[in-house]
């Protein structure tokens, strides 16, 4: 069981550029969710999934697109990268019923 | 909507002593209070949780207190050790609606150093 994978752990973006962040789980959660984690501000739910075909947006949702057309796999698009979304991103899944979530290990965005 | 606010935002132990992290939410319908520890360069990992019908729940040398009338929240670790060293995460949510299921609304964090 690898759990939740993330890639890449770095990346390196000019303004205005796109990328999608990828998000894999093995373990067949239905609920999949975007954090990014800021200095001083905790973690920040972005997007989340309740299953295959299912999204919805949490707290900061603009900028950023998700879709879910596995259960596996939930990436994240940044469509126009700009400095403000300098960040550490987080992926987490869990079950439904249950409410562990399990985080990934993070991707550093930096955006100049 | 919710919001959590989470104290000390750094905290130094020598070890052996005992740490206690707080925490206050502001909406009375969260019902859902995990804690989870974020090691350098990893992502968080729940270490404990409870709900809004219990006061109190332990595990080993960590330990939780929720006061729902003042809605403030605590986590204690007893006999602290190097490896509790890590930044420390409280978070709230409405785990039982259909609409806030998985919304967890983070505090800030608590940077615990313990000094040996």
């Amino acid at each position: 069981n690898a759990g939740v994978t993330q890639t890449p752990k770095f990346q390196v973006l000019k303004t205005g550029q796109s990328m999608t962040l990828q998000c894999a789980q093995d373990m067949n959660h239905e609920y999949m969710s975007w954090y990014r984690q800021d200095p001083g501000m905790g973690l920040r739910l972005i997007h989340y999934s309740v299953g295959a075909g299912i999204t919805d947006q949490g707290e900061v949702p603009n900028g950023y697109n998700v879709s879910r057309s596995t259960t596996e796999d939930f990436p994240l698009r940044l469509l126009s990268a700009a400095p403000s979304q300098t960040s550490v991103y987080f992926c987490a899944s869990s079950q439904l019923g249950t409410h562990e979530q399990y985080f990934g290990p993070g991707t550093r965005l930096t955006v100049t | 909507g919710e919001n959590v606010e989470q104290h000390p935002s750094t905290l130094s132990v020598q070890e052996g002593d005992s740490a206690v992290i707080k925490c206050t939410y502001s909406d009375s319908a969260s019902n859902y209070f995990p804690w989870y520890k974020q090691e350098l360069g990893k992502g968080p990992q729940l270490i404990i949780d409870i709900r809004s019908n219990v006061g109190e729940k332990k595990d080993q040398r960590i330990a939780v207190t929720l006061n729902k009338t003042a809605k403030h929240f605590s986590l204690h670790i007893t006999e602290t050790q190097p490896e509790d060293s890590a930044v420390y995460f409280c978070a709230a949510s409405m785990a039982f609606s259909t609409d806030s299921w998985g919304k967890l609304q983070f505090g800030a964090g608590t940077q615990v150093v313990v000094t040996p």
